[in-house]
């Protein structure tokens, strides 16, 4: 069964830095991308941001409200990924999720439609 | 970046009768390449995270329910649930994986009249 645990949510003041950490289990984690995909409360998904596989350089991606302050890895012999979000913002506040998209054998590339999802970790930025 | 907006905002349905969800994109997401809508749908109950029902537009995931549809090309899209059940009462999600950044709709609520 394909799992992923997302841990390392709390509170963090305005400015603050936090890293979430994504555990997978039950699929080869090193040939899959993984992204990060966040919810405020009673508002909608917002995508966070990618990376891509040893296979396809690691290469991230990340929204514009984002990029320049969250930064995201992976270490492929602990089957985890990460979030690190630094100059953390109070518009930061969500659920925090990780999930996968499907890998296409036959093309060689990910199909970004998500399946599983984590349960997420909240993010409270508040002073 | 691709705008996705939906509608209704929310709907309230009898059980058993049907619902329609529509969605529509700022721009195509159908690719010449490969002739397929990069369009998937989700379901989020509340406490849960979102589960994916439909992708490529209108292929049903694994284990999905076949009251579950969905239907469009080009930038106008349906997601329909024949007969509505107890359990379908959730937020309903479009996403667009035609380019990056990935966007979501804004969600329609389904309720039970």
């Amino acid at each position: 069964e394909v799992q992923l645990v997302e841990s390392g949510g709390g509170l963090v003041q305005p400015g603050g830095s936090l890293k979430l950490s994504c555990a997978a289990s039950g699929f080869t984690f090193s040939g899959s991308a993984m992204h990060w995909v966040r919810q405020a409360s009673g508002k909608g998904l917002e995508w966070v941001g990618r990376i891509r596989s040893k296979a396809n350089n690691y290469v991230t991606a990340y929204a514009a409200s984002v990029k320049g302050r969250f930064t995201i890895s992976r270490d492929d012999s602990k089957n985890t990924a990460y979030l690190q979000m630094n100059s953390l913002k109070t518009e930061d506040t969500a659920v925090y999720y990780c999930t996968r998209p499907h890998y296409n054998i036959l093309i060689g590339y990910d199909e970004d439609w998500f399946d599983p999802w984590g349960q997420g970790t909240l993010v409270t930025v508040s002073s | 970046d691709i705008v996705m907006t939906q509608s209704p905002d929310s709907l309230a349905v009898s059980l058993g009768e049907r619902a329609t969800i529509n969605c529509k994109s700022s721009q195509s997401v159908l690719s010449s390449s490969n002739n397929k809508n990069y369009l998937a749908w989700y379901q989020q109950k509340p406490g849960q995270p979102p589960k994916l029902l439909i992708y490529w537009a209108s292929t049903r995931a694994s284990g999905v329910p076949d009251r579950f549809s969905g239907s469009g090309s080009g930038t106008d899209f349906t997601l329909t649930i024949s007969s509505l059940q107890a359990e379908d009462v959730a937020v309903y999600y479009c996403q667009q994986y035609y380019s990056t950044p990935l966007t979501f709709g804004p969600g329609t609520k389904v309720d039970i009249k």
